[in-house]
């Protein structure tokens, strides 16, 4: 069965360090996301991102964050300045379109620890 | 904006009995709601979903029941197993706009089934 890929599986960074997180959606899917979860709390979405350029960003989602697919398999997440409140586990999703009652096909995520 | 809401931190059941999984919302603008599965160290998984037009979907061990005038949703599964020990988290998808696609989650259930 396809799945997502996401690489590295934990993270660890210095306060004010620059991060990319990394994802290889299914080959077919169009339509990708970034979603967090801060340990104990919801899954919150961060990004959607379709035919090279974001859908739509939370309010999580500042200058800080930016995203990529910068070869047409990759899709990245990347942090420039890390603070510590950005400690979280990262999911990468991708999905065929929007519309499908199967939802988002979800990495196994990555687990950011800011120090 | 709590507009997904799971009130039971956990639930505990026997296995070969009936899991209630619960959630409700409070915005009327999703096209679909959806159950996700989620085991440690992996990211969420697709379970099962249903249509803001449905009032009931199933799929082997696993129904969902929708009340729209109540906002409420509730996941069954029967006979509860062992393996069904997991986090379940309800997720609402938007349905129009820039906010289409996107998923809004509860804080997730935490169910642990006894053999």
């Amino acid at each position: 069965e396809p799945e997502v890929t996401q690489t590295p599986s934990h993270q660890v960074t210095q306060m004010g360090q620059e991060v990319i997180l990394r994802c290889v959606p299914i080959s077919n899917h169009l339509y990708f996301y970034w979603y967090r979860q801060i340990l104990g709390q919801k899954v919150e979405f961060l990004v959607s991102f379709y035919n090279n350029e974001i859908s739509e960003k939370s309010e999580i989602f500042d200058d800080q964050f930016s995203v990529e697919r910068p070869d047409g398999s990759n899709f990245t997440l990347k942090i420039r300045s890390t603070k510590l409140e950005d400690s979280a586990m990262y999911f990468c999703a991708s999905s065929v379109d929007r519309g499908s009652q199967y939802g988002y096909t979800f990495g196994s995520g990555t687990r950011l620890t800011v120090v | 904006d709590q507009q997904v809401k799971q009130n039971s931190p956990s639930l505990s059941v026997q296995e070969g009995r009936i899991s209630i999984l619960n959630c409700d919302y409070t915005n009327s603008m999703f096209d679909y709601f959806l159950w996700y599965k989620k085991y440690p160290a992996e990211g969420p998984t697709f379970l099962i979903s249903i249509s803001s037009i449905k009032d009931k979907n199933e799929d082997g061990r696993f129904t969902v029941f929708l009340n729209k005038s109540a906002k409420h949703l509730s996941l069954h599964i029967v006979p509860s197993q062992p393996g069904d020990s997991a986090v379940y988290f309800c997720a609402a998808r938007g349905a129009g706009g820039t906010s289409y696609g996107k998923l809004t989650f509860g804080q997730g259930t935490i169910l642990t089934v006894h053999p």
